[in-house]
């Protein structure tokens, strides 16, 4: 059954500071990667995706992501953070058939 | 904007009634899903279908259950409504396993 693992839960940053956040995936074969934010108060929304062909995703707000196949890893990534994207953000795979799973989320602050 | 609409928005409601969360899509999407989720934490798959007539259940074991008459109706359905039930219940919708899944707002349960 494919799962992901998001390692962190909470992450606490300074305007313009870089971020990271870690996604894992497991499942041995071919996977859709999704990155999803959610801003308090709001619904779910699409950051950035992956399906095939140039590994480094670019994404809206700055965002991007490296898929890392031999690592099952699709990390999200953004050089400098501003206080705006303070929200949750959640990592999706689609791996066998019609199943979109989630990882745990991450709380992401930051303090202007 | 995303067309896909869930009702209600909150409900409070007695143990043991009867009750049935809607989704409706405007969209024509294929891919209809329900997902679990307390505050801060992860969403949690309770099921999905890919087409009329078709349901499956998800990685999340729920009482509750589905059907999907109409391509633009997903509602879910608990028979006798238990404290452990209160949750956010999200409702998303797409057309293939590469596209991206649009959320509804979603529908804030509580069982008292």
């Amino acid at each position: 059954a494919q799962s992901v693992s998001q390692h962190n839960h909470h992450v606490i940053l300074s305007e313009a500071a870089s971020l990271e956040l870690g996604c894992n995936y497991s499942y041995g074969g071919t996977v859709n990667l999704f990155w999803y934010v959610q801003y308090p108060g709001q619904h779910l929304q699409l950051l950035l995706k992956y399906f095939s062909g140039d590994p480094l995703v670019k994404g809206i707000k700055g965002f991007e992501a490296e898929f890392i196949k031999s690592k099952f890893s699709f990390n999200l990534r953004k050089p400098s953070v501003q206080w705006s994207d303070t929200a949750e953000y959640f990592c999706a795979v689609n791996a066998a058939g019609n199943k979109l799973t989630f990882g745990g989320g991450t709380r992401v602050l930051v303090k202007p | 904007e995303a067309d896909i609409y869930q009702t209600p928005r909150y409900l409070v409601i007695g143990t043991g009634k009867k009750i049935t969360l809607e989704c409706s899509q405007t969209m024509g999407h294929d891919k209809m899903y329900w997902y679990q989720q307390d505050p801060g934490m992860e969403l949690h798959l309770i099921h999905y279908s890919y087409g009329v007539n078709s349901t499956e259940k998800g990685d999340l074991s729920s009482e509750s259950t589905v059907s999907r008459i109409r391509t633009e109706h997903f509602p879910l359905t608990l028979e006798s409504a238990r404290p452990s039930h209160t949750s956010q219940y999200l409702c998303a919708s797409r057309t293939g396993v590469t596209t991206e899944a649009f959320f509804g707002q979603g529908t804030r349960l509580t069982v008292v």
